[in-house]
């Protein structure tokens, strides 16, 4: 297995316009993690999705952010409109079950809002 | 939620010493403790990691212990090589449906 596969790796944008950063969990997995890591505030969980449901969006931290999980093998997590204090190394991870397992990472995006 | 204190922030040890990392967690109910290594650029990865039904486990040079009572769990390496210098952080994960919360992380930097 190729692990979990985050798309872009860098992403460099305008403030104002929409990011989607893009996730392929591990084949069977079916918990998906999505955290955002800044110096300040270190690994955030944003939002995670149990068989596809999210489950907890409480990190998630503004409206302006969302996420989906159409299906077993695919997440997106958007930032619409993206704002500079929005730069930070974004990461997807997935486990193959909620409790008690390991979570593996992706190799995260880079992302940096101008 | 949980809440997962880490200290200290930066641990500078001499190679060849030990260096031993704390955690401590607020939730009760957490169950699954692991410990991620993150390298410069690179992402976290799974060094090690324990269940609440164990207080202690061990892997060569890396082990781990936990107490439930005090809810704490510490991370301690033995005869630290430079290869050892990289971000430690500790996490929680509660029982259900509950994401990995993570600590604020330790920089271990290794002394030739």
């Amino acid at each position: 297995d190729a692990g979990v596969i985050q798309s872009p790796r860098h992403e460099v944008t305008e403030m104002g316009q929409e990011v989607t950063l893009r996730c392929k969990p591990i084949s069977g997995h079916n918990s998906l993690f999505w955290y955002r890591q800044t110096m300040m505030r270190g690994l955030e969980l944003l939002i995670y999705f149990n068989n596809n449901v999210p489950i907890d969006d409480s990190g998630m931290p503004e409206d302006r952010f969302s996420a989906k999980m159409p299906n077993a093998s695919f997440s997106t997590l958007k930032i619409q409109p993206s704002e500079p204090r929005d730069s930070a190394v974004y990461f997807c991870a997935s486990s193959p079950t909620v409790g008690g397992s390991e979570a593996f990472f992706g190799q995260g995006t880079r992302l940096t809002v101008v | 939620g949980e809440n997962v204190e880490q200290h200290p922030s930066t641990l500078s040890v001499q190679e060849g010493d030990s260096a031993v990392i704390k955690c401590t967690y607020s939730d009760s109910a957490s169950n699954y403790f692991p410990w991620y290594k993150q390298e410069l650029g690179k992402r976290p990865q799974l060094i090690i990691d324990i269940r609440s039904n164990v207080g202690e486990k061990k892997d060569q040079r890396i082990a781990v212990t936990l107490n439930k009572t005090a809810k704490h769990f510490s991370l301690h390496i033995t005869e630290t090589q430079p290869e050892d210098s990289a971000v430690y952080f500790c996490a929680a994960r509660g029982g259900g449906a509950d994401g990995l919360t993570f600590g604020k992380g330790t920089h271990l930097i290794i002394q030739p």
